[in-house]
């Protein structure tokens, strides 16, 4: 079945730490994004890619880093900068004007 | 300024009855899209329903129906026949421009709706 796999679906992060959020898809999808979501709260766009090699800022994007060395791959890091990343984390993909297809998202907490 | 605004933080209704979600949406782009998506406690997004600028008819999926009043900037979501499983949040969305090929979508702040037995 085609779709999109984030892991871990529970992170920890100590404090100081880097951490990477994984997300794959297998649906061929040019465009993939990655949001945050608090408590209660509607979803904010980090970054996104239209293509490989290249992806911009979102709205909220200071104290993360994304790359895009394949197209299938769109892993997300939350640095020690990002001073409250405790959060659900969703990774979307889309093809042209079709709908976001979503990932099951990733828990990240603080310990 | 919001670009998306879901005035309905929490909406109740009887489970059978229909219900509506409000929608409206700020853009200076003649070709957009607007989305639906349901969000139950388990945390994954559901695509629910689409609606493109250009579409005269109003799209239909199901129990779910989108109110579309395009003078209004209105793209209201419509449930017929509510279920105890209809229980969730509700976002609304959209992507802007004819050339924003995977440009990003913008997301309301969502409704959250129970439906009582």
């Amino acid at each position: 079945d085609g779709g999109i796999t984030q892991s871990p679906k529970y992170l920890f992060r100590k404090e100081g730490q880097n951490v990477t959020l994984s997300c794959e898809q297998n649906l061929n999808h040019d465009a993939m994004y990655w949001y945050r979501q608090d408590p209660g709260q509607g979803l904010r766009l980090i970054y996104y890619s239209q293509i490989v090699n290249d992806f911009q800022k979102g709205d909220i994007a200071e104290g993360y880093s994304v790359s895009r060395e394949k197209k299938e791959s769109f892993p997300l890091t939350v640095t020690s900068a990002q001073k409250n990343p405790t959060a659900f984390y969703l990774c979307a993909s889309s093809l042209g004007y079709q709908p976001q297809h979503f990932g099951d998202g990733t828990r990240l907490s603080i310990l | 300024a919001q670009k998306i605004t879901q005035t309905q933080p929490g909406m109740f209704v009887q489970e059978k009855e229909a219900v509506t979600l409000d929608c409206t949406y700020d853009t200076s782009d003649q070709s957009y899209g607007l989305f639906w998506y349901k969000q139950p406690s388990s945390g994954e997004m559901i695509f629910l329903i689409y609606q493109g600028s250009y579409d005269e008819q109003n799209a239909t999926e199901g129990r779910y129906s989108l109110n579309f009043q395009k003078a209004r900037k209105s793209a209201n979501l419509v449930i017929s026949a509510s279920q105890l499983g209809d229980s969730a949040m509700y976002f609304c969305a959209m992507r802007e421009g004819a050339d924003n090929y995977g440009q990003n979508f913008v997301f309301g702040p969502g409704t959250r709706l129970s439906v009582l037995p």
